[in-house]
């Protein structure tokens, strides 16, 4: 089946510093990937729509200055939070779409101290 | 802003027991599913329901789809304590694969031996 990776599976940093995701398809081409937000007890919450070679959709309330998406090939989306704070701290889902499926990555944990 | 509303949000029970944990929206799907997700990793797909009054069962878990694609439920039989986990229904309102999912909150589900 296809699968979903993502880089790191958890990372601490400290506030004011920006952190890199990355999210890979690793056995199929994805033009479509989606970033989710999961803090704890809570359900995901869908931050924005990457497409490859264009600006990503983000959704109402996310800050796009924010939370950077580039989408430069078909395998790979990156999300960077930037000037990360402690409320930034949460779990970050990618999926990526192959026909009408989509595939969730096993999450990044972002702790900000 | 499309809602998707699950309950209930915490279920605690006896091992053998029955339950059901309901999804409800005002609009309709195009298609919905339901995952399962455990502490720490990405929501991992158990079904898709695209048909009104769509019935799915995989082994103790039977998933139904309403007649108006606006509500669905899963029912399991003979909960085991291996069913403790997180179960949240998205749905996707257009387009499949090319939008977003909305989860609902999610139900948190202890079964206990």
């Amino acid at each position: 089946g296809a699968v979903v990776s993502q880089h790191p599976s958890w990372v601490i940093c400290k506030s004011g510093t920006s952190v890199k995701i990355e999210c890979r398809s690793l056995d199929f081409q994805a033009t479509t990937m989606f970033w989710y937000r999961q803090f704890p007890k809570q359900s995901l919450m869908l931050m924005a729509t990457s497409n490859e070679g264009s600006k990503a959709t983000y959704e109402q309330g996310v800050e796009k200055d924010k939370f950077l998406i580039n989408h430069a090939s078909l395998t790979l989306s990156t999300l960077t939070v930037t000037s990360a704070h402690p409320e930034d701290s949460s779990f970050y889902i990618c999926s990526a779409t192959t026909g009408n499926r989509q595939y969730f990555g096993p999450g990044t944990r972002l702790t900000v101290t | 802003t499309q809602l998707l509303e699950q309950s209930p949000q915490f279920l605690s029970i006896q091992e053998g027991e029955n339950l059901t944990v309901y999804c409800n929206s005002s609009s309709v799907f195009s298609s919905l599913q339901w995952y399962r997700q455990e502490p720490g990793e990405g929501p991992v797909l158990l079904v898709t329901v695209v048909t009104g009054g769509e019935v799915k069962k995989l082994k103790r878990l039977t998933f139904q789809f309403g007649d108006a694609r606006k509500d669905s439920s899963l029912h399991i039989t003979a909960a085991q304590p291996g069913d403790t986990g997180l179960y949240l229904c998205a749905g996707a309102w257009a387009g499949g694969g090319a939008d977003g999912l909305t989860f609902g909150k999610g139900t948190h589900l202890i079964i206990q031996p």
